[in-house]
């Protein structure tokens, strides 16, 4: 059974520290790893990971695959208030089928 | 703008009855998908459709029924049989195929009265 194990399951910082959420995977036929961001509503896509050691940064956001330890992290620098959210880590393999999530990381960011 | 538009935002199910959660994307997308949601967990694959009049059930389809007749729909019914129906419900799409990202919908919050 495919499985995606995120760490920690929440995590409380302050304003303009740096963070790092973890996500594991096994998955049968792993095609590309998906880091989403949840306030209160839709998910929004953050990025989408398909080779090892090439990481993708967007702002103060960046994220890497290592496809053969099968993990990926998700970096936040100098964190805002605004970056308080749900952070979902999903797995696709195996053919057409959706994506394997995690459970999530909340993260709370204190003034 | 295009976007995914689930209906309606809070629902409200009486025991015994069946309800029916609209999703509707104008991205031109030809894979869509359902989740469930519950607190404190990932999101659950309920039924997925890469294709019109094609779908395929995911990890929790008992209790659930969609259909797919046209590209811009996939409405998603929750029998009587779903015994515990109280959750987030969220409607994705995607391009198609496993490189693509899928992109989500602002969900529909359904209750047991």
């Amino acid at each position: 059974e495919d499985k995606v194990v995120q760490s920690p399951l929440s995590l409380v910082v302050h304003e303009g520290d740096t963070v790092t959420l973890n996500c594991s995977y096994e998955v049968t036929n792993f095609r590309s790893l998906l880091w989403y961001k949840q306030e209160k509503k839709a998910p929004t896509f953050l990025f989408m990971l398909t080779s090892s050691g090439i990481e993708k940064k967007s702002g103060r956001l960046s994220s890497i695959l290592d496809k053969k330890e099968l993990f990926s992290i998700l970096n936040i620098t100098a964190t805002q208030t605004g970056d308080s959210a749900i952070y979902l880590c999903a797995a696709s393999g195996g053919g057409a089928d959706g994506l394997t999530f995690g459970k999530g990381t909340h993260l709370i960011i204190q003034p | 703008d295009g976007g995914i538009t689930q209906s309606p935002k809070y629902l409200f199910r009486k025991e015994g009855q069946n309800v029916t959660l609209s999703c509707e994307q104008n991205l031109n997308h030809d894979a869509m998908y359902w989740y469930r949601q519950d607190p404190g967990q990932g999101l659950r694959l309920i039924y997925y459709s890469q294709i019109v009049n094609d779908f395929q059930k995911g990890d929790i389809a008992e209790g659930y029924s969609v259909s797919r007749e046209k590209k811009e729909s996939f409405p998603l019914t929750v029998t009587s049989a779903q015994k515990n129906p109280t959750a987030f419900y969220l409607c994705a799409s995607s391009i198609g195929g496993n490189y693509q990202p899928q992109h989500f919908g602002d969900g529909t919050r359904l209750s047991i009265l």
